[in-house]
């Protein structure tokens, strides 16, 4: 079965921390990842993307994350966070196959203290 | 960038009545749609994929009868929560994707409406 689970459910960090989010995924054919994040009462927003080529994607807002296809992994990264970063953040998969049916984890809340 | 929007953000009913909510692609078309819920706490789940002039397709344990879905034309869906209990009470969103690729061509982005908070008493 297909599933994408994140290991951290709550994050709370400083600003100018680093961050690491982590991203596991099952899937067993050719998969696309994503990460999106809802902000407080706003939408979700696309983050960044990974579909073929450099498994080191950058996205918005200083954002990058790592493919690691060994690891059956997608995890986040910012280098110094701010509170601005504060929001919950999606990681979700999807079959290269399937259109845009996409399978989320379950989040991450991130709090950055001022 | 494309925008999605759902209509009501909010709606409080009572139990046993049904409740309607509209996505619309603002300005774009959208062959597909997909409804999700959040509960609390929790990851956003699948419901159906809705596609413009035929049923849509239903996950899981997702009950057809009760979670009832339109789409009526390439910018509107709707999901009526058909004989609403208090466990129907969650957060619905619903996406689609520009059938013309706009915004990231052909990378799968989807377009976020702002949801719609379901209470129902």
């Amino acid at each position: 079965a297909q599933s994408v689970s994140q290991h951290n459910h709550h994050v709370i960090l400083s600003e100018a921390a680093s961050l690491e989010l982590g991203c596991n995924y099952s899937y067993g054919g050719t998969v696309n990842l994503f990460w999106y994040v809802q902000y407080p009462g706003q939408h979700l927003q696309l983050l960044l993307k990974y579909f073929s080529g450099d498994p080191l994607v950058k996205g918005i807002k200083g954002f990058e994350a790592e493919f690691i296809k060994s690891k059956f992994s997608f995890n986040l990264r910012k280098p110094s966070v701010q509170w601005s970063d504060t929001a919950e953040y999606f990681c979700a998969a999807g079959a290269s196959n399937a259109g845009n049916m996409l399978t989320f984890g379950g989040g991450t809340r991130l709090m950055v203290k001022p | 960038g494309a925008v999605v929007s759902q209509h009501p953000s909010w709606v409080i009913c009572k139990s046993g009545t049904s409740v309607k909510i509209e996505c619309r692609s603002l300005d774009f078309q959208a062959t597909t749609m997909f409804w999700y819920r959040q509960f609390p706490k929790q990851s956003l789940m699948l419901m159906a994929t809705s596609n413009e002039g035929s049923k849509a397709t239903y996950e899981q344990g997702v009950e057809k009868d009760k979670f009832l879905i339109n789409h009526a034309s390439l910018t509107l869906s709707t999901l009526t929560v058909t004989s609403a209990h208090p466990e129907d009470s969650s957060f619905y969103i619903c996406s689609a994707r520009d059938t013309k690729g706009q915004g990231l061509q052909g990378t799968g982005e989807l377009f976020f409406g702002e949801g719609s908070r379901l209470t129902v008493l």
